[in-house]
């Protein structure tokens, strides 16, 4: 079973609409969240970090919820800029720190 | 400020040689990482190097092997290329333990 997991889509969007999509993780010693996103061929970049009890950055939501141990990210009034590969990613408490465990990518497609 | 600079940018290789890849962190970010990408799939932790030690060491065979220079650059070596070695490969920088990662623009390794 991978570490992190994530439906890989694509979520085919209208522009201005909402998406959401989840992202499970298997070890409960995950300790820290993110969500990067990535254009194609190009680096991930950190679109947000993941805390307890939720946060919002302008259109975008992140959730955690460890008793279910998955994250998800809402992505409101979507913009065609936000077509990209959304990688969810996690920390283990037993690994080195440096070392980020990424599922495989979830694609959103938004169209006109 | 200069991000995460990676060198070069591609590059093409035959079975059987070694490849030698760059990476330059953020001004003083102190911790190096390196991450495979292949196509389809999430970067993979490759190691991880703190103030010039290995502090994190992923699932890769003894092939691959790096370093870190006092100036905090770092390279990553890549011995007895095989046909699966081509990837994307992802340098990421950080200042501590609990800052997120930032990634360079990577390389592209394609082996003939």
């Amino acid at each position: 079973r991978k570490e992190v997991e994530q439906d890989p889509g694509p979520f085919n969007v209208p522009e201005g609409a909402t998406v959401a999509f989840n992202c499970t993780y298997s070890n409960s010693a995950s300790q820290s969240f993110f969500w990067y996103r990535q254009d194609c061929r190009k680096e991930p970049k950190l679109l947000m970090s993941v805390y307890s009890s939720g946060n919002e950055d302008g259109r975008f939501t992140a959730q955690l919820n460890r008793a279910s141990q998955y994250i998800s990210l809402l992505i409101r009034d979507s913009k065609l800029s936000d077509s990209a590969t959304y990688l969810c990613v996690v920390t283990l408490l037993t690994d080195s720190w440096g070392k980020l465990q990424f599922g495989a990518g979830t694609q959103v497609v938004v169209t006109p | 400020d200069a991000g995460v600079t990676q060198s070069p940018t591609h590059l093409i290789k035959t079975r059987g040689q070694h490849v030698t890849l760059r990476c330059s962190p953020i001004s003083g970010h102190k911790s190096v990482s390196w991450y495979q990408q292949v196509l389809g799939q999430g970067p993979q932790f490759i190691f991880q190097y703190y103030e010039k030690e290995e502090r994190g060491r992923g699932n890769f065979p003894d092939r691959f092997s790096a370093r870190q220079f006092p100036n905090y650059s770092s390279e990553l070596n890549v011995n007895a290329l095989l046909l699966g070695d081509s990837a994307l490969y992802l340098c990421a920088s950080s200042f501590q333990s609990n800052q997120p990662q930032h990634f360079g623009d990577g390389t592209r390794l394609s082996i003939l």
